[in-house]
């Protein structure tokens, strides 16, 4: 079945730091990927998707491609702030098949970001 | 509403207790998920419904889990005689349109359970 492995936090960053979250994903066909971040207290929110191969999704200041030859949908920001401290959830949906409703997310990593 | 509302925000339940988890999504959103987060993981999915109909009930651990969205737009978890293993975060979706693809879904902030 699919799946998405991302990496294991908690991931600990100054402020103005560079940040990567790796995801790989497991998947028939071609998905649409996904990354949801979660800040404290609140619901999950997209922060940005990509629907097909060398898409780039962005949104305030993250960036992620979509990698069909390494099945990877990496997380960047080239400079972190305070607030940017959440929880972040990579998450794929298959685009054909019976179930291509249904969310498949990773284990979450928590970035904190300090002053 | 402007956005998916969930209640009870908090919810402590002793071991084999009924509960129920309501969602009121956004008005006029066909697609409704529920999702269940227990700590440390990613939210895995419950069920589906689209409209009144629950065409995917799949996710749901046990027959202890039942959901309905009888009028298409308010739906309600029941967990009944709850055990430990059930305490968790429900998170419920929705989505203006039958979902495929790309489309998107709002979330709302989630019910927590604890079982004691």
């Amino acid at each position: 079945g699919d799946s998405v492995t991302q990496m294991e936090g908690p991931v600990t960053l100054s402020e103005e730091a560079f940040l990567t979250i790796n995801c790989t994903y497991t998947a028939t066909g071609y998905p649409s990927l996904f990354w949801y971040v979660q800040y404290p207290g609140e619901g999950l929110q997209l922060l940005l998707k990509a629907t097909k191969a060398d898409d780039k999704g962005s949104n305030k200041g993250f960036e992620a491609t979509y990698r069909k030859e390494t099945t990877s949908f990496h997380l960047e920001k080239g400079s972190v702030q305070v607030s940017d401290s959440a929880v972040y959830f990579c998450a794929l949906r298959a685009n054909s098949g019976g179930s291509n409703y249904k969310l498949t997310f990773g284990k979450g990593t928590l970035l904190t970001v300090n002053p | 509403g402007a956005g998916v509302s969930q209640s009870p925000r908090y919810k402590v339940a002793k071991r084999g207790q009924d509960v129920a988890l309501r969602c009121d999504p956004i008005s006029g959103h066909v697609s409704l998920f529920w999702y269940q987060q227990a700590l440390g993981q990613g939210p895995e999915f419950l069920t589906y419904f689209q409209n009144e109909a629950q065409l995917d009930k799949s996710g749901l651990p046990s027959d202890r889990f039942f959901a309905e969205r009888p009028e298409g737009s308010v739906s309600t978890l029941k967990i009944q005689r709850t055990q430990q293993e059930d305490s968790a975060v429900y998170l419920c979706a929705s989505s203006p349109r039958a979902l495929t693809g790309a489309n998107v879904l709002t979330f709302g902030a989630g019910s927590r359970l604890t079982v004691l």
